[in-house]
Order: structure tokens, then sequence, then C-alpha cells
């Protein structure tokens, strides 16, 4: 199984950052991932497929890069709603895997 | 818009099996697309369980694959999770959701359903 290793696992940072989040895969998986935001009690809600490419209805400040094995997911200016913990998923083979998730808390 | 809703038995014993369904709103299982199960214990991560077409093809989180089953009913726009054996590590929030594509994004979710293994 591909395994995805997000970093860091928490931070704290401020509305109005700029914040970045990494996902590295164990193997290279071309532009096959996604990225997900959850909230406390909620399902996760898709951000970002094929690496780049922004879901409907997604703010345009988040952006997705990379390819191969070293992803990231930028925020470019963090509102309070933006607090949440973020997924990285592979669906490049089976089994799909999910990176640890990234939480991120206000300061 | 497409809406997907789990539901079934919150508490189950362990050593017996866990079963729940998806309910589809807003589109007909049968047009296409595939079907999974993920899951989520408290305080931890994501884990894929498995997909189905609405052919009926599956596709296993080998870990899960022993003791799981997903099948589809497309006259009750339903698919189905039916995990065996489970023990207390099997305690997690189970949501449906869509993928695009046999290996794809999960896209929507439905709201997802506690499952507690206890006896």
């Amino acid at each position: 199984a591909i395994r995805m290793t997000q970093s860091p696992s928490s931070f704290s940072a401020s509305t109005g950052d700029r914040v970045t989040i990494t996902c590295r895969a164990s193997q290279g998986i071309s532009s096959y991932l996604a990225w997900y935001q959850q909230k406390p009690g909620k399902a996760p809600k898709l951000l970002i497929y094929a690496a780049s490419t922004l879901q409907s209805g997604v703010p345009s400040r988040f952006s997705g890069s990379g390819s191969g094995t070293d992803f990231t997911l930028t925020i470019s200016c963090l509102q309070s709603e933006d607090f949440a913990t973020y997924y990285c998923q592979q669906y490049y083979s089976y089994p799909i895997t999910f990176g640890q998730g990234t939480r991120l808390e206000i300061k | 818009q497409v809406q997907l809703q789990e539901s079934g038995p919150g508490l189950v014993k362990p050593s017996e099996t866990l079963s729940l369904t998806c309910t589809v709103s807003g589109y007909s299982i049968s047009s296409g697309y595939y079907w999974g199960w993920i899951r989520q214990p408290p305080g931890k991560g994501l884990e894929w369980i498995g997909s189905i077409y609405h052919s009926g093809s599956t596709y296993y989180n080998p870990s899960l694959k022993s003791r799981v089953t997903i099948s589809v009913d497309t006259s009750k726009n339903q698919f189905s999770l039916k995990l065996s054996s489970v023990t207390a590590a099997d305690t997690a929030v189970y949501y449906c959701a869509r993928l695009r594509g046999a290996k794809n994004w999960f896209d929507p979710w439905g709201q997802g359903t506690l499952v507690t293994v206890s006896s």
C-alpha cells in the first residue's frame, strides 16, 4: 500500500496568514491526489483533486500543487472558517489511502 | 444535488456482523459512478473500506477484505456494507461517498454514522 505522510501533524496560525501543508507519498502517484477539509463532527469536504484542480464552490484562497511524490496545499489568507483538519488522499493505486491529517488551530 | 445518508445500528456486539446501508438521493446509482465506504475511528484518520459499481463490481481494502462485503440494490438506490467478526477496533464513524471512477476522489459524502462495538 502507498503510505501518505503529512507534515506537520498540527500547527497554529492566525487569520490572514499564508499556510502550507505538505503531503508525501511513499512512491510516485503522478497527480492522483485529493485534499479534504474536515471540521469536528462533520464529514470531510473535497477541496482539490488531480493535485491542483479546485473543486467547484471552494474559495480561490485554496490551491494545490505537486506531482510524483511531493504535494502541497496552500491557503493564501487564512479565514476563521479554515481552522479544521486537512487530509490528503491518493487514488493512484489500490488500496486508496489517506494521510494521517494536519490539524490547523488558531494561534 | 446528490445526497447520501447512512443508516444502521449504532451498537454491535463483538464477533457479530456490522450492517450499514447508504441511501442515495438526487442521482440514480444505475446511471454510473462508483460508490464507497470509508471509516474513521474516534480521534483518528480516514480508512477506505471498499467501493462498488452499479454492476456489482467491487474493490476492497486488503486489510479488511476477508471480513467485508459491499453490495448494491439499484431498485432501492442503495448500497450496503457488511463487516463480520467485529471487535472494538471496528468502532468508528462510517461514511458512504461517491467516487468519479474506480480509483478516484470522494465527493459527496454522507454525514456519517457512529458504530460502537461493545457488549
